[in-house]
Order: structure tokens, then sequence, then C-alpha cells
């Protein structure tokens, strides 16, 4: 099946640095990406809709130049965390999809844990 | 804001014995999806029914769609420790991307 890889799977940084986190389709063409958050014992919540060549689209709540993301390409997407404090420690959780009828499934990566120390 | 709502919000069962959640939302669906998480984890598709479906099998899963009360039903039969993990639904309602529900915690005791 579809397999989304998401890198890097747990990462520590200090406070006020910047951290990267890739999601990346295997063997399929993503067109859509989606980003979303998790606290501990609670849901996720999306976060933003990544289109491949186009701006993503930020939920209500959720600060575009902090949390930057892009999808330059078929099968990959990137969430930058600048300027991470603690609070944004957490578990961001990566989907993609192919679009059109494939659009019914949507694959999620395995998740990175994000530490601001 | 979240569409689905799990209930109950946490279950602890026996091993053997069947578990049953239930998943309530608001508005029109085009499908209903029920994922599954081990602590810490990405998530694993299950199963997803569509909004013309009433029931859908898959193993020892057993999906219901009732689109007029607006709920959906996860039963698990024969549950095993394996099982033990968190249960969400998520419904997709056209364009837009999947809501998650709060989650049900399955711990199956062996």
């Amino acid at each position: 099946g579809a397999v989304v890889s998401q890198h890097p799977s747990w990462v520590i940084c200090k406070s006020g640095t910047s951290v990267k986190i890739e999601c990346r389709s295997l063997d399929f063409q993503a067109t859509t990406m989606f980003w979303y958050r998790q606290f501990p014992k609670q849901s996720l919540m999306l976060m933003a809709t990544s289109n491949e060549g186009s701006k993503a689209t930020y939920e209500q709540g959720v600060e575009k130049d902090k949390f930057l993301i892009n999808h330059a390409s078929l099968t990959l997407s990137t969430l930058t965390v600048t300027s991470a404090h603690p609070e944004d420690s957490s578990f961001y959780i990566c989907s993609a999809t192919d679009g059109g009828d494939g659009r019914n499934t949507i694959y999620f990566g395995e998740g990175s844990w994000l530490t601001v120390v | 804001s979240q569409q689905g709502e799990e209930d109950p919000q946490a279950l602890s069962i026996q091993e053997g014995e069947n578990a049953t959640m239930n998943c309530s939302y608001k508005t029109s669906i085009n499908n209903l999806q029920w994922y599954r998480q081990n602590s810490g984890r990405g998530l694993v598709h299950l199963i997803l029914i569509r909004s013309n479906e009433r029931e859908k099998h898959s193993g020892r899963l057993r999906v219901t769609l009732d689109t007029s009360k607006k709920s959906s039903s996860l039963l698990i039969t024969a549950s095993r420790a394996a099982d033990t993990a968190s249960y969400f639904c998520a419904t997709l309602s056209g364009n837009t991307p999947l809501v998650f529900g709060k989650g049900t915690r399955l711990s199956v005791i062996a």
C-alpha cells in the first residue's frame, strides 16, 4: 500500500531555533498533504493543507509565519517550526493523498516528536 | 473545530471480549473513516465507509453508519491485547480535509 515517510521521528531543539520536518510520499504522487499537531492524549488538530506548487492553507489560529510549509514537489512537503518555543513541543503528523478518487483514503506518516528545551 | 466525537473516551475490556466504540458527527459527509493509533505513533487506516453504505466488515472489524443519526460504530470482535490503542473516527466532507474526533483509548487486558 501507499507509504508516507516522515523525518525525523523525533527531534530535540533549543528554544529560539528552527526545526524542519519532512513528509514524503514514497510510491505515489501526493497532490495534497496535510499537517496535523497532536498533544498528549488529545486528537489530531489540522494545522494546514498543502497543495503542490501553491501556498498552504492554514487553519484558524495557526501562525503561518511560525509554521512554514513548503510543498515544492509531488512527493515532498516540509514543515518548518521557526523560533521554536517549549509550547511548540508536540507530535506532528503529516498525511498525503493522491487526489481524485484516491482522496478517499489518506495515508499518514509515522509522526515526528518535537521537544523544545 | 472537531467534527467527530467518540464515545466512550476510554474502554477497558478482557481479551476475547468485543469492543464497541461510537462516533457522532455534525455535518453531512462523503465518507467516514476509522483509524488506529498506537501510543506515540502515526495513524493506521482501518476502514472506510461511504455515506451510502450502512455496514462494512474487515476481518474482526465491523463498522456501521447511520447517516440519519449522524453516527457510526466500530466493533472489534474477539479482542486481543495487541488491539490496545487509540481509535479515531474521521469524516470527509466535500473538499475539506479529514476532521478527527477525540478518540477512544482501548485497553485490552490479557
